[in-house]
């Protein structure tokens, strides 16, 4: 079975670093790119930025670049997204998901909250 | 970029109900369209890619349509699983997304 598996919820506060993990199995974990899709409270899904597991190589949405960096371990099929100095507003919930050849994201992690809060 | 608009944001209906849901792209797309089904706490869950393809394993009361511009998600009967909230999805961009509640 295809499956990501993502860490566990993260209590952090303002100006701390952060890095949560999403591990691949069930397939070619270099053969995907991985991508990390952010959703505040009440609201709707904002697409972050993806990393190629083969390569690293990675692109951000502009909305996001500069604030989280993407980055993958292909020898333990695991993508991490990571913050070096968390805001109140990052608190949300972040999903990676694998991007299929038609386009699609399929299938996505059980996501990760994060809360930042002092 | 491309914009991607949903409507109606919001519909309540009832079991059994036949329910459509339009997704509006900026510009033409081809069929590059998917659509999702989130559930509260839960992960988006995929449903259909290439505008009409129905993924494996999603019941077959679900169909996708259309193709430019303009596409449409149907539910032909909701059933009580269905009440959720259902996003478009064309490359890196979603729509705002539909949330179908119980009338």
């Amino acid at each position: 079975e295809v499956q990501l598996v993502q860490s566990g919820a993260e209590v952090k506060k303002p100006g701390e670093s952060l890095r949560i993990s999403c591990k691949g199995s069930g397939y070619s974990f270099t053969s995907y790119w991985i991508s990390w899709v952010r959703q505040m409270p009440g609201k709707g899904l904002e697409w972050m930025g993806r990393i190629d597991p083969s390569d690293s190589y990675t692109n951000y949405s502009p909305s996001f670049q500069g604030h989280v960096t993407i980055s993958a371990d292909k020898s333990i099929s695991t993508a991490y997204l990571q913050w070096s100095s968390l805001k109140a507003s990052d608190t949300a919930m972040y999903y990676c998901a694998r991007r299929e050849d038609s386009l699609t994201f399929d299938p996505w992690g059980q996501g990760t909250l994060v809360t930042v809060s002092s | 970029d491309i914009q991607l608009t949903q409507s109606p944001s919001f519909l309540s209906a009832s079991v059994g109900d036949r329910v459509t849901i339009t997704c509006r792209a900026s510009q033409g797309i081809s069929s590059y369209l998917a659509w999702y089904q989130q559930k509260p706490g839960k992960a988006p869950k995929l449903l259909i890619y290439a505008a009409s393809t129905l993924q494996s394993g999603v019941p077959s009361r679900f169909s996708g349509s259309g193709s430019g511009t303009e596409f449409t998600l149907t539910i032909s009967s909701l059933q009580p699983e269905d009440f959720a909230t259902y996003y478009c999805q064309q490359l890196n961009s979603f729509g705002p997304g539909t949330k179908v509640d119980i009338k």
